[in-house]
């Protein structure tokens, strides 16, 4: 099977742009997670979504956000850039709820200049 | 509130000794326990979980809930053992709370 995908990989913005980045889970996952992953603050948990509808929510500012579609593929949008927002955004994926054994892709490189 | 304390940011042991990597953490009630390798250049992966109870890659990791302790333990470490390892727990959420993660060097 293959993996997760996340597109693009590198991602480089100015501030107050937006930005959507995109996960493929593995082909029958329906969960999808996404995380921030900085060196100052480690890996941190965004969102999660199940069923097209977000499950779980991070302690992100409303600017963060995403959606599921119905084939499990996942977006997650940052609108109005700052430069701390500049991180690898890892997306996970799981076969279904509650199954938290979770298979991460290769992250989105975001830089906010 | 839920948290994971790793509180080693880097650990460096010399090819066969004994390696432990110590996590700690807290929340109201029984969450389940993971740990997740990262090699370099190499995506986050699943380590080990301590509802299973295997030993991967020689690697063990025992549950002290008096302590509310996760360490991984290896009893001879290996230079491709070299990778950013991260401790995390998942309640009835569902989503996964990670510590800040210890590096381990393995020198030859």
């Amino acid at each position: 099977k293959a993996g997760v995908t996340q597109t693009p990989r590198y991602l480089i913005k100015t501030r107050g742009q937006q930005v959507t980045l995109s996960c493929s889970p593995i082909s029958g996952h329906r969960s999808v997670s996404w995380y921030q992953q900085t060196p100052g603050q480690g890996l941190q948990f965004l969102f999660e979504y199940f069923s097209e509808t977000q499950r779980n929510k991070g302690n992100f500012p409303g600017r963060f956000s995403g959606r599921q579609f119905s084939n499990s593929r996942s977006e997650m949008n940052v609108s109005t850039l700052e430069l701390g927002d500049s991180a690898l955004y890892l997306c996970a994926s799981s076969l279904d709820r509650g199954v938290v054994e979770q298979y991460f892709g290769p992250g989105t490189r975001l830089t906010v200049t | 509130a839920q948290r994971v304390t790793q509180p080693e940011k880097l650990l460096s042991v010399f090819k066969g000794a004994p390696v432990e990597l110590k996590c700690n953490y807290s929340y109201s009630g029984s969450p389940e326990l993971f740990w997740y390798v990262q090699y370099s250049r190499q995506r986050l992966q699943l380590l080990l979980r301590h509802i299973s109870r295997e030993s991967i890659k020689g690697f063990t990791a025992d549950l002290n809930k008096g302590e509310t302790s996760f360490h991984l333990k290896k009893p001879f470490a290996q230079e491709e053992d070299s990778a950013m390892y991260y401790c995390a727990i998942a309640g009835n959420t569902d989503k996964l709370i990670f510590g800040t993660g210890t590096r381990l060097q393995v020198f030859p």
